[in-house]
């Protein structure tokens, strides 16, 4: 257990649906971030929230959304997904280290995503 | 800009052989470093990291020293059990406070018993 809950934690949907990630944590955390994981390549971060102001957008297509309504909250918004965009999303929060400026990241188990 | 080279994987290896995951990276000033785990069904958990140069990490028998002469950070363990089967991360922490984690590709990781 890491403090750090996605739900759900398997997703299936047609490339017109509408669906909606969540991720919640439980550790006092002033930063939240989506990442993607897709085979054979490099974890992406997708998105960055601090003190619920996103940070960070690497170039994220519009179909993805996402929304912090507080620091404990994330959400990822879906919609009119292409079949590529299928793998797993997960949710990470960090707490920095002022001693030494490091970001030690907490993350959850992830939603596998399927997009047919 | 920084970056995380870390080798291919699959590794596949004997319950008790030793292992070595290698791993360098590219960056200015003194980044911190960390290799993270990520089991079957999870997410990634951090296993170590080091902050300084000749920094060692370890835990869960893991070890992993900060060499800045050869920008390195190799994952070392002595005696790998079937439960270490998983995918392992090297990543870096840039000097500066808005710098992300930035992540190697991954090696997974098989232990057979």
């Amino acid at each position: 257990e890491t403090g750090v809950t996605q739900t759900p934690r398997h997703l299936v949907m047609g490339m017109t649906n509408k669906k909606s990630l969540k991720c919640e944590q439980h550790l006092g955390h002033n930063a939240m971030y989506w990442y993607k994981q897709s085979a054979k390549k490099p974890l992406e971060l997708m998105f960055v929230y601090n003190f619920k102001e996103q940070t960070e957008n690497n170039s994220v297509p519009s179909r993805f959304s996402p929304e912090c309504p507080n620091s404990s909250h994330l959400f990822l918004h879906l919609h009119t997904l292409q079949p590529e965009d299928s793998a797993l999303y997960l949710c990470a929060s960090s707490q920095v280290d002022f001693g030494t400026g490091t970001e030690k990241l907490f993350f959850g188990s992830g939603t596998q995503l399927s997009v047919l | 800009g920084n970056s995380v080279t870390q080798m291919e994987g699959p590794v596949t290896l004997s319950e008790e052989a030793f292992l070595t995951i290698n791993c360098t990276y590219t960056a200015t000033g003194y980044p911190s470093l960390f290799w993270y785990v990520q089991y079957p069904g999870e997410g990634l958990q951090l296993l170590l990291k080091a902050t300084k140069a000749d920094d060692k990490g370890s835990n869960k028998g893991f070890e992993a020293t900060y060499r800045k002469e050869t920008t390195s950070f190799h994952l070392e363990k002595g005696s790998v059990q079937v439960s270490d089967s998983a995918v392992y991360f090297c990543a870096l922490s840039g000097v500066n406070r808005d710098d992300k984690i930035i992540f190697g590709k991954g090696t997974r990781l098989h232990i057979l018993p």
